[in-house]
C-alpha cells in the first residue's frame, strides 16, 4: 500500500472553475502536510503547507485536512491556465520522513 | 547568489562510469536531501542528512553515495552508472524543524547509455 495516494489525473477544468484535488495518507501519526506544484521539466515548489484539522486560506489556493479521515485536499479557485501543472502530495511520518504521493495533473482550459 | 543550486543540468554518461551531481546551499540549513523522479514512481528519497558528517539512507540508496563535509554542500555519486540510474534528481533543504517545508534545487537530467 502506498503510503500517499492521489489521483494521477489528468483533471480538467474551465478556466475560472474551482479545480479540486485530493489526497490520502496511511499513517495516521503524520502531523504536517504540504502541496507543492511542479511544472513540466521544473522541480517541485511549495505552495501551501497544513498542520491543523480544518482550512487554510492562502491567495486563491485553500487546502483542507481531515486527520479522522486521513484525507488532505487542494483546492484552487478561479483556475487560471497557468495552474496547470502536476500536484503533488506530501506528508510528514510519524517516524519523521517526507513521502511523497505520484502527484496528480491538472489542466486548466481556457 | 542565495538558494539552492545543482549542477550539471544535464549530463549524458556511460555505464559502469562514476558521476557525481553537486547540490549547494546559501541558507545553512541543516537537512539536505537527493530524490530522483522517474515516470511511475513519483519522487523517491535516494539519501539525506541531518548535518555535516551525517548521512542516511532512504528509500532507494543501492548505487549510490553522499558526503557531507560542509553544510552548504551535498554532492551525490554513482559510483559505476548503469542504466537504471537514468532519472532526474533533485536536492532539496530544509530548516532544522523540517515544519515548512522543502526547498529543492533545479534538477540534474541524468542519461546514462
Amino acid at each position: 500500500q502506498k503510503e500517499v495516494e492521489q489521483n494521477s489525473g489528468p483533471l480538467s477544468v474551465p478556466e475560472g472553475a474551482i479545480a479540486s484535488l485530493n489526497c490520502t495518507y496511511s499513517d495516521r501519526g503524520s502531523q504536517s502536510f504540504f502541496w507543492y506544484r511542479q511544472y513540466s521539466g521544473k522541480s517541485p515548489e511549495l505552495i501551501m503547507s497544513i498542520y491543523s484539522n480544518g482550512d487554510k486560506e492562502d491567495g486563491r489556493f485553500t487546502a483542507q485536512l481531515n486527520k479522522a479521515s486521513q484525507y488532505v485536499s487542494l483546492l484552487i479557485r478561479d483556475s487560471q491556465p497557468s495552474d496547470s501543472a502536476t500536484y503533488l502530495c506530501a506528508s510528514r511520518t510519524s517516524y519523521d520522513k517526507v513521502i511523497f504521493g505520484p502527484g496528480t495533473s491538472l489542466s486548466v482550459i481556457p | 547568489d542565495a538558494g539552492i543550486t545543482q549542477s550539471p543540468r544535464y549530463k549524458i554518461t556511460e555505464t559502469g562510469r562514476q558521476v557525481t551531481l553537486m547540490c549547494h546551499q546559501t541558507w545553512s540549513h541543516s537537512y539536505m536531501f537527493w530524490y530522483r523522479q522517474d515516470l511511475g514512481h513519483g519522487l523517491r528519497l535516494i539519501y539525506y542528512s541531518a548535518a555535516a558528517d551525517i548521512t542516511d539512507k532512504g528509500e532507494v540508496p543501492d548505487g549510490y553515495v553522499v558526503s557531507r563535509s560542509k553544510t552548504e554542500n551535498f554532492p551525490l555519486t554513482l559510483e559505476s552508472a548503469t542504466r537504471s540510474q537514468t532519472s532526474v534528481y533533485f536536492c532539496a533543504s530544509s530548516d532544522q524543524d523540517r515544519i515548512y517545508g522543502y526547498t529543492f534545487g533545479s534538477g540534474t537530467r541524468l542519461t546514462v547509455v
